[in-house]
């Protein structure tokens, strides 16, 4: 069974709008961490943003916020005034048994961000 | 600087030979792991390790094998490769256990096998 779901292959918006992009986790470990990566079309992965589950805020990082429903079990990145150099492929992530030393982390299926200027 | 490099960056092969991508890593990381990229799937995991003598098998490690002599490099080996082996191989490095630790990731090696 997929346990992180992203929904979006593909999506577009329009340069300095917000987007949402979605994900959506299965797990049954109490402990776990949430990550979004970056990939441009260089094909580098970057790091933008970490939310762990016993986080009572949802996480920010400049125009990068989680928006963590943790019932829900998503982890929807929002990316405040797109800029054109945002068009990349974002990927969703899990961690499990964080409070075990877990460190194995499996990713989804990706989102293709189109930034129109 | 601390890296993390994978060589070679591209490689063609034929089907059944016998295939080794490195992947070596400068920050001291205890953890490394190896990823398949495909269109459609995203990010797989192949194999993993949490240090010297330690390697686990990930979702997708049939035809693959990994061992770890040292901290710093964690080779995949395609035993026979398989044209579904075509894809791009990332390998990363992580500090720590659980936690927020972000993964490093190498720039990729694109492997064909033909």
């Amino acid at each position: 069974a997929q346990k992180i779901t992203q929904t979006q292959p593909g999506m577009f918006v329009q340069e300095k709008e917000a987007v949402t992009l979605d994900c959506t986790y299965d797990t049954s470990d109490p402990s776990y961490g949430l990550f979004w990566y970056k990939q441009p079309s260089s094909g580098e992965m970057i790091f933008l943003i970490y939310q762990g589950s016993y986080d009572q805020q949802n996480a920010t990082e400049g125009r990068y916020s989680l928006n963590f429903q943790k019932a829900r079990k998503s982890a929807n990145l929002v990316i405040s005034a797109s800029q054109l150099g945002d068009s990349a492929m974002y990927f969703c992530a899990m961690r499990e048994g964080l409070n075990t030393g877990g460190f194995k982390t499996i990713f989804g299926a990706g989102t293709r961000l189109f930034v129109k200027a | 600087d601390a890296e993390i490099t994978q060589s070679p960056r591209h490689k063609i092969t034929e089907t059944g030979r016998q295939v080794t991508l490195a992947c070596h890593q400068t920050w001291n990381h205890n953890n490394m792991f190896w990823y398949r990229q495909d269109l459609g799937h995203g990010l797989r995991l192949i194999h993993y390790s949490y240090g010297v003598q330690d390697t686990n098998k990930g979702e997708v490690s049939d035809g693959y094998s990994v061992s770890r002599s040292n901290t710093e490099d964690l080779p995949l080996t395609l035993e026979s490769a398989a044209s579904s082996q075509t894809s791009v191989y990332f390998c990363a490095s992580s500090e720590g256990q659980g936690g927020s630790y972000e993964q490093y990731f190498g720039p990729g090696t694109r492997l064909t096998v033909t």
